[in-house]
């Protein structure tokens, strides 16, 4: 067990719609990631948070979006799902951010129909 | 940005034998190296780490090699034992600015008892 928890574990629901993903980083981690796995594209960076600040930006299309609060738990909310976001959500924290291990939760897995 | 290409993509063994899996490198800049380990229904987990100072780090059976001057980078696996399958993923940082990790396709390693 990471430390890192990700709720909800499976979600299923239809192109067009909206979900939000949350994320629960370690005990005492100021930095979170968001990843996306799929089996063609492998684990992609999307986006990160440090100490409720956007740090750095990846492949994360302009239908999605990320915020993290002042508890620093993290939500990913992707918008007008498309068939091609199915895939493996993951969230990961860090303490710093900066060149450090990475705990990774237990991901989302998404299903658009 | 940052390309990281991983070989191979599935690598079968028998109990017992090494697995050796290879990471090349885009960025002259990265010196950040970590190695993780999936396995089924789990989050990514680190298992061994290197930086660019380095060009050898050991962890009981695990070991990890780095030339920074052909820029590729491999895990070595010795006395490989069922529980070593998985998918392995390596990946590469450049330490510029808020630097993000790259990430490579992944392998997955089988180990037939």
């Amino acid at each position: 067990d990471s430390g890192v928890t990700q709720t909800p574990k499976h979600l299923i629901t239809a192109t067009g719609q909206r979900v939000t993903l949350r994320c629960s980083p370690r005990s005492g981690d100021l930095s979170v990631y968001w990843y996306q796995q799929s089996l063609d594209q492998g684990l992609q960076f999307l986006i990160q948070y440090y100490n409720g600040e956007e740090r750095a930006k990846g492949n994360i299309l302009e239908r999605f979006s990320a915020q993290q609060f002042p508890d620093l738990h993290s939500e990913l909310n992707l918008s007008s799902l498309e068939l091609g976001d199915s895939a493996l959500y993951f969230c990961a924290s860090s303490v710093e951010g900066w060149e450090e291990t990475q705990y990774f939760g237990p991901g989302t897995r998404l299903l658009v129909l | 940005g940052e390309n990281v290409e991983q070989h191979p993509s599935t690598l079968s063994v028998q109990e017992g034998d090494s697995a050796v899996i290879k990471c090349t490198y885009s960025d002259s800049a990265s010196n950040y190296f970590p190695w993780y380990k999936q396995e089924l229904g789990k989050g990514p987990q680190l298992i061994i780490d290197i930086r660019s100072n380095v060009g050898e780090k050991k962890d009981q059976r695990i070991a990890v090699t780095l030339n920074k001057t052909a820029k590729h980078f491999s895990l070595h696996i010795t006395e490989t034992q069922p529980e070593d399958s998985a998918v392995y993923f390596c990946a590469a940082s450049n330490g510029r600015g808020y630097s993000t990790l790259t990430f490579g396709k992944g392998t997955m390693l089988l180990v037939s008892p």
